[in-house]
């Protein structure tokens, strides 16, 4: 079974300055899709970014962009020049490349408080 | 488009009840999960419904049990509620394509067992 890891259970970044949440996943697979999603107080989750395992190249999404390390397992976000709406939970996902539609397995999230 | 809808967005039950939970996926998209996300934790996975059948299904026991009809549309049912069934329950809807990776989820069914 997969499992997902997120060590950092609260961060905190002052409006403009750049942050960085920490994931780790453990797997077998080779072939599978990692996520940030965000979830403001309005609880719903939103699609923050994405990465296919079989991609060497970083995605990138405006001011998010990953630090994905394959073999060590490891799927960082980094959110640069941070502002107050960014503040959310954010939760890192891992989805199986087996199939179709699988399902997410999460972590629990890492708190981000934006400050003035 | 109006994205993925859930109702409702607050119940409050009594333990020993039994609940329905209802989602519309969004437009177009013919797969419909079910997630339980307890105070302070990460989504966990419930079960996945596609063609109407339950596909997919997470460490849940059997009083949870869904549906899917014909237009996509599903429900959540809890039976014998638990304290411990409270929860933030939330529905993503997705597209049974291979390379179609995006879930979309709604803004999820608070329930309180009391």
């Amino acid at each position: 079974a997969q499992t997902v890891t997120q060590s950092q259970p609260e961060m905190s970044v002052q409006e403009a300055e750049t942050v960085t949440l920490s994931c780790t996943y453990d797997t077998s697979e080779s072939d599978y899709y990692l996520f940030w999603y965000k979830q403001p107080p309005s609880r719903q989750m939103i699609l923050v970014i994405r990465q296919e395992a079989y991609k060497q190249q970083n995605a990138t999404e405006n001011r998010f962009s990953v630090n994905f390390q394959k073999a060590a397992k490891s799927f960082s976000l980094k959110i640069s020049d941070s502002q107050l709406g960014d503040a959310a939970m954010y939760f890192c996902a891992y989805r199986s490349a087996a199939g179709t539609a699988s399902k997410l397995t999460f972590g629990t999230g890492t708190r981000l408080q934006v400050t003035l | 488009d109006a994205g993925v809808t859930q109702s409702p967005t607050h119940l409050i039950k009594t333990r020993g009840q039994q609940v329905t939970l209802r989602c519309s996926p969004k437009s177009g998209h013919d797969t419909v999960s079910w997630y339980q996300q307890a105070l302070g934790q990460g989504p966990q996975f419930i079960f996945q419904y596609y063609e109407e059948e339950e596909r997919q299904r997470g460490n849940f026991p059997d009083r949870f049990s869904g549906h899917q009809y014909p237009n996509y549309s599903s429900e959540l049912n809890v039976n014998a509620l638990l304290l411990g069934d409270s929860a933030l329950y939330l529905c993503a809807s997705s597209l049974d394509v291979q390379w179609i990776t995006e879930a979309f989820f709604g803004q999820g069914t608070r329930l309180t067992v009391v």
